[in-house]
């Protein structure tokens, strides 16, 4: 079975500076889809960036980016240039491609505060 | 564009009593689910559906009904609730079941004394 795992509990970051979130998976699949997903205190969940498995460019969005090492089951989330809004939890999502349920598996979380 | 939507936010219950946790999206979304959100954990998927009349279980199904009977709601019934129902429940959908990302709702938390 696939498992995810965040093992930064909490991280916390100077305002304007730049955040690494780590998060590793353990799959035999080839295929499959990467997620970052924000959690503010609001409790919805956002989709902050998305990775496939198949690509082997990193994906950006603006400030988020992401460094996807297929060999190393890795795939952490750099935040650039930190702002007030990013402090939520963040949790990292695996979905298998040829999954029957299109179930996420999700790892723990990790809580991000921002120092102003 | 509401998206999707919960009802309630804030639920209580004793132990025995049934309840729906209401879902709906106005996206004519394909793909509805229900997680399950508890402390110190990931969300873990209960039910999902890929289309209405259409229904599975998922990791963690017991204890938990659901139906769909049209494309846009996606109830979720607690039959016989117990204390290891409280959490914090999220409906969300897809436009396919595939990579499509999903549309969660703001979720529900629901504890039983």
């Amino acid at each position: 079975a696939q498992t995810v795992t965040q093992s930064q509990p909490e991280m916390s970051v100077q305002e304007a500076e730049t955040v690494t979130l780590s998060c590793t998976y353990d799959t035999s699949e080839s295929d499959y889809y990467l997620f970052w997903y924000k959690q503010p205190p609001s409790r919805q969940m956002i989709l902050v960036i998305r990775q496939e498995a198949y690509k082997q460019q990193n994906a950006t969005e603006n400030r988020f980016s992401v460094n996807f090492q297929k060999a190393a089951k890795s795939f952490s989330l750099k935040i650039s240039d930190s702002q007030l809004g990013d402090a939520a939890m963040y949790f990292c999502a695996y979905r298998s491609a040829p999954d029957s349920n299109y179930q996420l598996i999700w790892g723990a979380g990790t809580k991000l505060i921002i120092k102003p | 564009n509401a998206g999707v939507t919960q009802t309630p936010k804030f639920q209580v219950l004793k132990t025995g009593q049934s309840m729906t946790l209401q879902c709906a999206q106005d996206m004519n979304h394909e793909y509805m689910s229900w997680y399950r959100q508890d402390p110190g954990m990931g969300l873990r998927l209960i039910h999902y559906s890929v289309g209405a009349g259409i229904t599975d279980q998922g990791e963690v199904p017991n204890g938990y009904n659901v139906s769909r009977s049209t494309t846009e709601d996606f109830p979720l019934r607690l039959l016989s609730a117990a204390p290891s129902q409280t959490s914090v429940y999220f409906c969300a959908s897809s436009r396919t079941p595939g990579n499509s990302p999903l549309h969660f709702g703001n979720g529900t938390r629901l504890t039983v004394t």
